[in-house]
């Protein structure tokens, strides 16, 4: 069974760093790509980052371009977020996904929080 | 990128079918066959309901469907069910390899 872990969020202040992990289990890790999506409080889903098997390839939406960047440790099979200088905007629900090929996000983790706050 | 665009609601009673529409353009919604659909409860994460606009994966009832023509992408849900409530939102493939999320529609069922 597929399984997707995320951690790492919690209150950090504008302009600080976060850095989100997915441990993943269940499928071949280093053969998927993944995905991150992003939900804002009431808000709908935003694609943030995709990052192929090998990590050879690596997509952003422009607005995140330079401060957002997704990586990946197959020994671990973990996945990756590093979020630096965090606005009140980047407030969100913080999901990794299983990508089986053109954003078809076929299984999903359970979220963590990223409060961006003083 | 310019998300696409889904009405903000839609209803229907019990037994029903309704469509929710999914409009882009001819970089993203229109150009590709890469049209997925997901569906979320309140405080869960997405499921995928449908992809490659038509696609079911296993273990989605067959009374969701998808279709397309032009730049807008549709998904139909038939014979209501009350757990058929939920937010829907679409995505498509869009040029250089992006990925462009619909606003949501938010489902419910009479």
């Amino acid at each position: 069974e597929v399984h997707l872990v995320e951690s790492g969020g919690g209150l950090v202040q504008p302009g600080g760093s976060l850095r989100l992990s997915c441990a993943a289990s269940g499928f071949t890790f280093s053969d998927t790509w993944m995905t991150w999506v992003r939900q804002a409080p009431g808000k709908g889903l935003e694609w943030v980052a995709d990052i192929k098997g090998d990590g050879s390839a690596r997509h952003y939406v422009d607005s995140l371009k330079g401060r957002f960047t997704v990586s990946r440790d197959n020994s671990k099979n973990s996945l990756y977020l590093q979020m630096n200088n965090l606005r009140a905007e980047d407030t969100a629900v913080y999901y990794c996904a299983r990508n089986l090929g053109y954003h078809r996000l076929e299984s999903w983790g359970q979220g963590a929080l990223v409060t961006v706050s003083s | 990128q310019s998300a696409l665009t889904q009405p903000p609601s839609a209803s229907g009673s019990p037994g029903q079918s309704v469509t929710i529409s999914c409009t882009g353009t001819s970089s993203d919604v229109g150009g590709y066959n890469h049209v997925s659909w997901y569906q979320q409860h309140p405080g869960k994460a997405p499921k995928v309901m449908i992809y490659e606009v038509n696609k079911r994966p296993s273990g989605v009832p067959d009374r969701f469907s998808g279709s397309k023509s032009g730049n807008t992408a549709s998904l139909t849900v038939s014979g209501l069910q009350a757990e058929d409530e939920a937010d829907y939102y679409c995505v498509s493939y869009a040029a250089s390899n992006d990925a462009l999320f619909g606003g949501g529609t938010k489902l419910t069922v009479l």
